[in-house]
């Protein structure tokens, strides 16, 4: 079975300029989770969608974050215009429900470079 | 008080050694709890959910004290191919708001040594 896509692997790009990162979650999954992971902050959750529709937006860092999701197969975290304190490793997961005990199902994560 | 917390380590340990790890979060309200385990460079993934009445899997056991707010991760007879980062993770489940929360631990580093 596929498990999350998520593309780029790896970007790299100057600063100011517009990141869009990109995430197929696995079939049948309702939730999308957007992460950024940092060695000094650890894991971030900055946003989760339920159903396409956006549920919590309070870990966006910034409005340069925008993240949508026009259908049940994609999403996209977009940063413009972009700065070196952006460069991490960005995360998308989905899940099947919100059950307590259900795990979450990460992407291969987008490392992001600002220069 | 951070809200999951965890030694960073190293922990180095030979093979065949047991390690534990402890965790501890703040939330008393937090409802289910997960340790995650992640290689270099690669994606988190589920090792294992913690029950409240404790469990075993292998070589793994998680226990978790609700009074003392920490869960722990104990691991018997490391080997090589345990060498990761292990990470706690607390759901304190709906906010008032509606918004579900999950909470990562920044991760314990383990080394198995030959």
């Amino acid at each position: 079975d596929a498990g999350v896509i998520q593309s780029p692997r790896h970007e790299v790009t100057e600063m100011g300029q517009e990141v869009t990162l990109r995430c197929k979650p696995i079939s049948g999954h309702d939730y999308l989770f957007w992460y950024r992971q940092t060695m000094m902050r650890g894991l971030e959750l900055l946003i989760y969608f339920n159903n396409n529709v956006p549920i919590d937006d309070s870990g966006m860092p910034e409005d340069r974050f925008s993240a949508k999701m026009p259908n049940a197969s994609f999403s996209t975290l977009k940063i413009q215009p972009s700065e070196p304190r952006d460069s991490a490793v960005y995360f998308c997961a989905s899940s099947p429900t919100m059950a307590a005990l259900d795990p979450q199902h990460f992407g291969d994560g987008t490392r992001l470079s600002i220069l | 008080r951070k809200e999951v917390e965890q030694d960073p380590g190293p922990f180095n340990v030979p093979e065949g050694a047991t390690v534990a790890f402890n965790c501890t979060y703040s939330n008393s309200a937090s409802q289910s709890f997960f340790w995650y385990r992640q290689d270099c460079r690669k994606e988190p993934k589920l090792l294992m959910s913690v029950y409240s009445s404790g469990n075993e899997d292998g070589r793994f056991t998680a226990q978790l004290n609700r009074a003392s707010q920490y869960i722990s991760l104990l691991i018997r007879d490391s080997k090589l191919s345990d060498s990761a980062t292990y990470l706690c993770v607390v759901n304190s489940g709906y906010s008032g708001a509606g918004s579900y929360q999950l909470t990562f631990g920044k991760g314990t580093k383990l080394s198995v040594i030959p």
